[in-house]
């Protein structure tokens, strides 16, 4: 079946614009994540929706980050006035529901790269 | 708040010899762990995971890891390393919440003919 997908592949931007970032996850998974992850490190949480809602947005740095889901589906990650140090690839993921111990499910990611 | 430690930024082995890739955790409630693969230009996938089963667990190309609670350590282990083994390997716990991931820092494995 479907895994997760995550469009574009790649966005090049230049820093002060705004881009939006896509994820389809596998259908009939409730709970979708969005994580960042830097050159060399791991993947650092962004935030957690479980349906339609945000249930945590703790891991998002700054309110230049947005990201929403209106029917509980596709998720979009939105950055307003871009910076340099936004560079890095943004991974989304989905899983069956919230519960503890569930697998999540990883797609490609978007590597945004601010000039 | 959970943490997670990979002792080696990078291990290199010869094909055909064993892996083992550190992990150690903090955290203050009986977690679950996961290690998950990343090889270059791919998706995160899915090795293995604890969930307060069996302390010893088997998952996916001949990979196996132990929970050891009394240690907070979670090490991957491989008998036999193939070319194909070489990629980077993260270890992850859940957060308080049983749902976010709180991901190592990853370590590389390369595997020499």
């Amino acid at each position: 079946g479907a895994g997760v997908s995550q469009t574009p592949s790649n966005k090049v931007t230049e820093k002060g614009k705004y881009v939006e970032l896509r994820c389809d996850p596998i259908s009939g998974h409730t709970a979708l994540y969005w994580y960042r992850q830097s050159l060399g490190q791991g993947p650092e949480f962004l935030i957690y929706f479980q349906g339609t809602g945000a249930a945590d947005d703790s891991g998002l740095p700054n309110d230049r980050f947005f990201a929403v889901r209106p029917e509980g589906s596709v998720s979009t990650l939105k950055i307003q006035r871009t910076e340099r140090g936004d560079s890095a690839v943004y991974l989304c993921a989905s899983s069956p529901s919230g519960t503890e111990g569930n697998e999540q499910f990883f797609g490609p990611g978007t590597r945004l790269t601010v000039l | 708040a959970q943490s997670v430690t990979q002792l080696d930024s990078h291990v290199s082995v010869s094909e055909g010899t064993p892996v083992l890739l550190r992990c150690n955790y903090s955290s203050s409630y009986s977690p679950s762990l996961f290690w998950y693969v990343q090889h270059p230009n791919k998706g995160l996938q899915l090795l293995l995971k604890y969930t307060s089963a069996a302390t010893l667990v088997k998952g996916i190309n001949g990979f196996e890891a132990e929970f050891k609670k009394s240690e907070t350590s979670f090490h991957l282990t491989k008998p036999s390393a193939h070319m194909s083994d070489a990629a980077e390997y993260f270890c992850v716990v859940t957060d308080n919440y049983g749902q976010n991931f709180v991901f190592g820092p990853g370590t590389r494995l390369s595997v020499l003919p």
